[in-house]
């Protein structure tokens, strides 16, 4: 079974700062896709960044973007000029890419993001 | 365009009391899941469906049903609620997978139930 792992249950940035969410995953899939999930006190899950195990370049979405290392199994999420308005959990997850399961999104457990102003 | 829609967005229930969180979703997509969301669990699969009257299980599904009669609706029932079911509840659907598609899912709101 994957497993997604979130080893920093908690980070803090000083606003206009940059900051680096980590994520590791494990599968033996060659095909996948990865998101980082963003849910503000509001508990809206907002879709951040997504990334195709099958590109190699690594995804940018304006100030947010990825470092993804497939040999390392390695996802992390890179949030520049940090604003106040990024403080939230961030979930990072996966969903492979073949078979009847293809649908399913498997969840870490998070990371508590605070910016300081 | 909704989205996806989830009713109640809270709920307080008695120990042993049934109740139904109800999830609809205008965008026709095929597939439709619920999860809960534990503090330090991050979000966990309850049940899951890949189209009409088509449902099965997910990581944690004892004390949950689930029917898929529509494309639009999947409803998820609590038989008989316990305290272990505090929990936030979302709804979650996709379209099919597929190069070029869009391959994440979009939330509901959220329920926030209470088993008292």
């Amino acid at each position: 079974a994957q497993t997604v792992t979130q080893s920093q249950p908690e980070m803090s940035v000083q606003e206009a700062e940059t900051v680096t969410l980590s994520c590791t995953y494990d599968t033996s899939e060659s095909d996948y896709y990865l998101f980082w999930y963003k849910q503000p006190p509001s508990r809206q899950m907002i879709l951040v960044i997504r990334q195709e195990a099958y590109k190699q370049q690594n995804a940018t979405e304006n100030r947010f973007s990825v470092n993804f290392q497939k040999a390392a199994k390695s996802f992390s999420l890179k949030i520049s000029d940090s604003q106040l308005g990024d403080a939230a959990m961030y979930f990072c997850a996966y969903r492979r890419d073949s078979g009847g399961s293809n649908y399913k999104l498997t969840f870490g457990k998070g990371t508590l993001l605070t910016v300081n102003p | 365009n909704a989205g996806v829609t989830q009713t109640p967005k809270f709920q307080v229930l008695k120990t042993g009391q049934s109740m139904t969180l109800q999830c609809a979703q205008d965008m026709n997509h095929e597939y439709m899941s619920w999860y809960r969301q534990d503090p330090g669990m991050g979000l966990r699969l309850i049940h899951y469906s890949v189209g009409a009257g088509i449902t099965d299980q997910g990581e944690v599904p004892n004390g949950y049903n689930v029917s898929r009669s529509t494309t639009e609706d999947f409803p998820l029932r609590l038989l008989s609620a316990a305290p272990s079911q505090t929990s936030v509840y979302f709804c979650a659907s996709s379209i099919s997978t597929g190069r070029g598609s869009n391959y994440g899912y979009t939330f509901g709101s959220g329920t926030r139930l209470t088993v008292v």
